[in-house]
Formats: C-alpha cells, structure tokens, sequence
C-alpha cells in the first residue's frame, strides 16, 4: 500500500509565526501537490512539483520536492490569519498519473 | 465558466434509501473522480473514470455504483444506504497531462440515518 504521511496532523500558532508541514514516503512520485481546502469547500490547488530538488515559491509559501522525489515541505512565513484551513498533499505514481495518492491532511489554524 | 458542480449540497437519507449524486465539469476533461471525506480517513477515492464510458474501482467502492453519462458528467449511486456512508462526497475532474491538477467541487454533505 502506497501511503503519504503528512506531518503535523493539527497545528495552532499566533500571527506572523513561521512553520513548515512535511510530506513523506516511501514510493518515488512522478510529481506532488500541495493543496488548500477550506471549511464547506472542495480542496484547490496551490503548487505542483515535477522536478527532485526543486522549489516554488507562492508568495509566503515556499514548497520543495525532495532530491528522490519521495517527500516535500511546505514553509509559511509569517503565517497570517487568511492562512488558515487544511493543507494536502497529493502524489501521482509513475506511470499511474490519473490517480493521487493522498495524505491525511495539516489542519492549520492561525490565531491574529 | 462553473468549473466542477456538485447536486445536492446537503442530503439526510434514511438506512436502505438509494439516491444519485450528480456532477458535471465544463472544462473538457477526460478523467473524473469521486471521492469520500471523512475526519481522521483523509480523501479516499470511490471510483474513477479515464474517459467517457470507462470507469474503475478506487480504495472504497463497496455499496457505490458510478455512471460516467457523457464527457461532462459523472453520477454516484447509492443503492441501499448504510450509516456508514455518512460523509462529505467530492467530485473532481483532470486534465491529461503530466502534473494535471484535480478540481473539485463544493461537496455533498450527506447524513445517513
């Protein structure tokens, strides 16, 4: 079974703190998600990461896929309170790119 | 330009009831999915479909039937339904290419009594 663990699970910090969510595996992605959902909404987009090594960056929001392409990392600076709401990740095995393997879920709420 | 749309937004359904949630996309993707939500359980996939007239099984497809109708819309049936059923239901839709990001739309939140 191919699995995503995504941590932490729950996150609670003051306005303008920085904090980062990991997203980790075993199996080699062809490319990795990161995405928002919030309350009473289907989840959307922020970035997508095809390239080991690489980093985009999102306004505050700095994503790197890892060298293997089995794990990435979301940074936030200076969190704001409009950051809040719960962060996906979402990997597509090779060969296989219709299909997501998701992670739990970073429920991060961030206090002003 | 409506992107994913989902009906019903809210459903309660008595043990044993059946009903049909219904999406449509207007993006002209070939791949759309259904998906369950559940506190602690993340996104689980129900069914998919690569294309029109083709679909197949995901993680949780016991007690669910799927009808991929045209391109542009893709139904979740409930036969009989079970209190286990009770969750938040996600359709999403996909461009082919490498990196394609899944929409979704707004949700059905839906009780089982």
């Amino acid at each position: 079974t191919q699995l995503l663990e995504q941590s932490p699970q729950f996150l609670s910090i003051q306005e303008g703190e920085n904090l980062t969510v990991y997203c980790n595996s075993s199996s080699v992605f062809s490319s990795l998600q990161w995405y928002r959902q919030e309350p009473g909404e289907g989840p959307v987009l922020l970035v997508t990461v095809v390239t080991g090594g690489e980093v985009k960056k999102l306004k505050r929001l700095t994503f790197q896929f890892g060298d293997a392409r089995k794990d990435s990392s979301l940074h936030i600076t200076a969190a704001q309170p409009g950051d809040t709401g719960l962060y996906l990740c979402a990997g597509a095995v090779a060969g296989n790119n219709r299909k997501l393997i998701w992670g739990l879920g970073t429920s991060l709420a961030v206090n002003p | 330009n409506a992107g994913v749309t989902q009906t019903p937004k809210f459903q309660v359904l008595k043990t044993g009831q059946s009903m049909t949630l219904q999406c449509a996309q207007d993006m002209n993707h070939n791949s759309m999915y259904w998906y369950r939500q559940d506190p602690g359980m993340g996104l689980r996939l129900i069914y998919y479909s690569a294309s029109e007239g083709t679909t197949d099984k995901g993680e949780v497809p016991n007690g669910y039937n799927v009808s991929r109708l045209n391109k542009r819309e893709f139904s979740l049936r409930l036969e009989s339904a079970a209190p286990s059923q009770t969750s938040v239901y996600f359709c999403a839709s996909r461009g082919d290419y490498r990196g394609g990001e899944q929409y979704f739309g707004p949700g059905t939140r839906l009780t089982v009594t």
